[in-house]
């Protein structure tokens, strides 16, 4: 599948601070998803962006769509300590039959 | 209630048997999907399917089956030629190709 580069690994912040963290592809993506995934859960979807240049808010969570169709990225803002858990993105291109290629996650970790 | 249900939420076998994970769905999407998590790791696609009767290839296909005789079930078959099966296997769902797409909460194999 096609590989998505996603960063930083693992993030350690305060309470209040805001977060950001990107995928990037060396493809073109159709449709870029955003999961939360906590421990021994199944990821739960955030945010799912379809467009170039689409920029969506879910609440504290802001993500956009890469103009270049190659990259995405997910803030969020004033975290707080239910904001831990790991943060994957995923990509779907015409090209790979839509098939749903994840990025390796981004750990965040929350201290009050 | 509507969703994805993946059973069950733990299971342990030895080695060299088969065992079949079930995954379920009552939101009439068309495409679902099986991956696997080790770890530390991200999720590695095993098979996919965008219609019944009809399934790809993932990345890490080998040792593994499926079928799709039904819209509403896409089960995963592990069998004893998979070398290292012990994983977190999560299967998804979505309405259709560049969707969203909705986890099962996980089934975790053991094999001992």
């Amino acid at each position: 599948g096609q590989q998505l580069n996603q960063s930083p690994q693992s993030m350690f912040i305060q309470e209040g601070e805001d977060v950001s963290m990107n995928c990037t592809s060396s493809s073109i993506f159709n449709t870029w998803l955003w999961y939360k995934q906590e421990p021994g859960e199944g990821p739960v979807l955030l945010i799912a962006l379809y467009k170039a240049g689409e920029l969506t808010s879910n609440g504290r969570l802001t993500a956009q769509f890469g103009i270049t169709r190659k990259d995405s990225f997910l803030n969020i803002s004033a975290s707080i300590p239910s904001d831990v858990g790991i943060y994957f993105c995923a990509g779907q291109s015409l090209n790979s039959g839509y098939a749903l290629n994840f990025g390796k996650g981004t750990s965040l970790l929350v201290t009050p | 209630d509507g969703g994805i249900t993946q059973s069950p939420k733990y299971l342990f076998r030895k080695e060299g048997q088969n065992v079949t994970l079930s995954c379920e769905q009552n939101l009439n999407h068309d495409a679902m999907y099986w991956y696997r998590q080790d770890p530390g790791q991200g999720l590695r696609l095993i098979y996919y399917s965008q219609i019944v009767n009809d399934f790809q290839k993932g990345d890490i296909a080998e040792g593994y089956s499926v079928s799709r005789e039904k819209k509403e079930s896409f089960p995963l078959t592990v069998t004893s030629a998979q070398k290292n099966p012990t994983a977190f296997y999560l299967c998804a769902s979505a309405g259709g190709a560049g969707t969203e797409a909705f986890f099962g909460q996980g089934t975790r194999l053991t094999v001992v």
